[in-house]
């Protein structure tokens, strides 16, 4: 059974600096891995999508990394800001969606 | 250009209630997903759809019901609401399988059974 795993669960940083979150799945065979924001109280806001033949996607200052081999996938925010401040949740593809339960990131100015 | 549309946002029932939550999405995706998202539990899987007229269950199945009469439309029915289905529920859409389809969410109904 495919089990996606979030960490860390909360994070808070000041305002600049670069970060990291990191997540990590039981079963390579994957179609692909979507990464998400939520807003408190919002629905889901796709940032970006690493196809499985893929190493990594990039975004203005996202950029998501993914090895199928080791089940891991990070996103690397860089130069955090205040409107940063949501959760970030990702989820694998395997002909449907499964979440982890997310990092929940505060950047204070 | 709508997306993916939930229909209602927000509704309060009581125990025992039926109602059916519409998920409409104009991209002409052959995929649908009803989720259902908890504190501490994540985004869970209710049931899903891959094309009309098909169904299929999901991780949490239970206490739900689902049809997919017309391409464009899910509908995820409650027949008899229990406190336990008290939740956030999201509806999704994608064109199908493969590594190049992402999926495109709505914007969440909020139901709380009392």
């Amino acid at each position: 059974k495919q089990e996606v795993t979030q960490i860390p669960a909360a994070l808070s940083v000041p305002e600049g600096e670069n970060l990291v979150l990191n997540c990590s799945f039981t079963d390579s065979a994957i179609y692909n891995l979507q990464w998400f924001r939520q807003d408190p109280g919002k629905g889901l806001t796709s940032l970006l999508l690493i196809q499985s033949s893929q190493r990594e996607q990039t975004s203005g200052r996202l950029n998501a990394s993914l090895d199928k081999s080791s089940g891991r996938s990070t996103l690397y925010i860089a130069a955090s800001q205040p409107g940063d401040s949501a959760t970030y949740l990702c989820a694998v593809n395997i002909d449907k969606l499964i979440f982890g339960t997310g990092t929940r990131l505060q950047v204070f100015p | 250009n709508a997306g993916v549309t939930q229909t209602p946002k927000f509704r309060v029932l009581k125990t025992g209630q039926s109602m059916t939550l519409l998920c409409a999405q104009d991209m002409n995706h052959e995929y649908m997903y009803w989720y259902r998202q908890d504190p501490g539990m994540g985004l869970r899987l209710i049931h899903y759809s891959v094309g009309e007229g098909t169904t299929a269950k999901g991780e949490v199945p239970d206490g739900y019901n689902v049809s997919r009469l017309k391409k464009q439309n899910f509908l995820l029915g409650l027949e008899s609401a229990a406190p336990s289905q008290t939740s956030v529920y999201f509806c999704a859409s994608s064109y199908g399988a493969g590594s190049v389809y992402g999926y495109t969410f709505g914007s969440g109904t909020r139901l709380t059974v009392v």
